[in-house]
């Protein structure tokens, strides 16, 4: 069945680092790619998504582009705030009915 | 507010009884899920409805575990005899209904069986 895998958390970075959060998934036929950001205290919220290979989705300076050949979806900010401090999951849509697949979630942690 | 509420935000009952989660979904929006947000298992689907097929229950994890949605509107998880392994947040979301759209979370609600 469809799965998605996501890099361990926590992860802990300084205020203005690079960030990357790793995710792979397997998947048959051509499955949606989305990015969820769940902030202390609040709900799920859509970061970005993309449906077809080479995509990139971006939002509030988050980017992500879907490698199909890779079967890859890792999310990248060039410059991270103390604000993004959160859980972050991938997750992908795919041919088993309407569900999303969740990774487990990667917790980050900014330091100012 | 136009986005999905749920009701109530937090719950906490006894092992044994019987809960009620209800979910007020998107004005329009045809498809709603369930899912299970505790801290062993991450993010897990429990049950999808898209207009008037059949819903999907494939993610339920027992028989105690229904859900229904009444007019395609608002849907409402039971949980009946509840275990302490039921204690997790529930999640509801919704979405227009397309092959692969968005779908929107409301805040959950937060289950603790005593």
């Amino acid at each position: 069945g469809n799965s998605v895998t996501q890099m361990e958390g926590p992860v802990t970075l300084s205020e203005e680092a690079f960030l990357t959060i790793n995710c792979t998934y397997t998947a048959t036929g051509y499955p949606s790619l989305f990015w969820y950001v769940q902030y202390p205290g609040e709900g799920l919220q859509l970061l970005l998504k993309a449906t077809k290979a080479d995509d990139k989705g971006s939002n509030k300076g988050f980017e992500a582009t879907y490698r199909k050949e890779t079967t890859s979806f890792h999310l990248e900010k060039g410059s991270v705030q103390v604000s993004d401090s959160a859980v972050y999951f991938c997750a992908l849509w795919g041919n088993q009915g309407g569900k999303l697949i969740f990774g487990q979630g990667t917790e980050l942690s900014v330091k100012p | 507010g136009a986005g999905v509420s749920q009701s109530p935000s937090n719950k906490v009952t006894e092992k044994g009884k019987d809960v009620e989660l209800r979910c007020d979904p998107i004005s329009g929006h045809t498809a709603l899920y369930w899912y299970r947000q505790s801290l062993g298992q991450g993010l897990e689907f429990l049950i999808y409805f898209q207009g008037n097929s059949a819903p999907d229950k494939s993610g339920l994890p027992s028989d105690r575990f229904s859900a229904e949605r009444t007019g395609g509107s608002v849907s409402t998880l039971t949980i009946q005899r509840t275990q302490q392994e039921d204690s997790a947040v529930y999640l509801c979301a919704t979405s227009s209904g397309g092959a692969g759209d968005t779908q929107y979370f409301g805040p959950g609600t937060r289950l603790t069986v005593l």
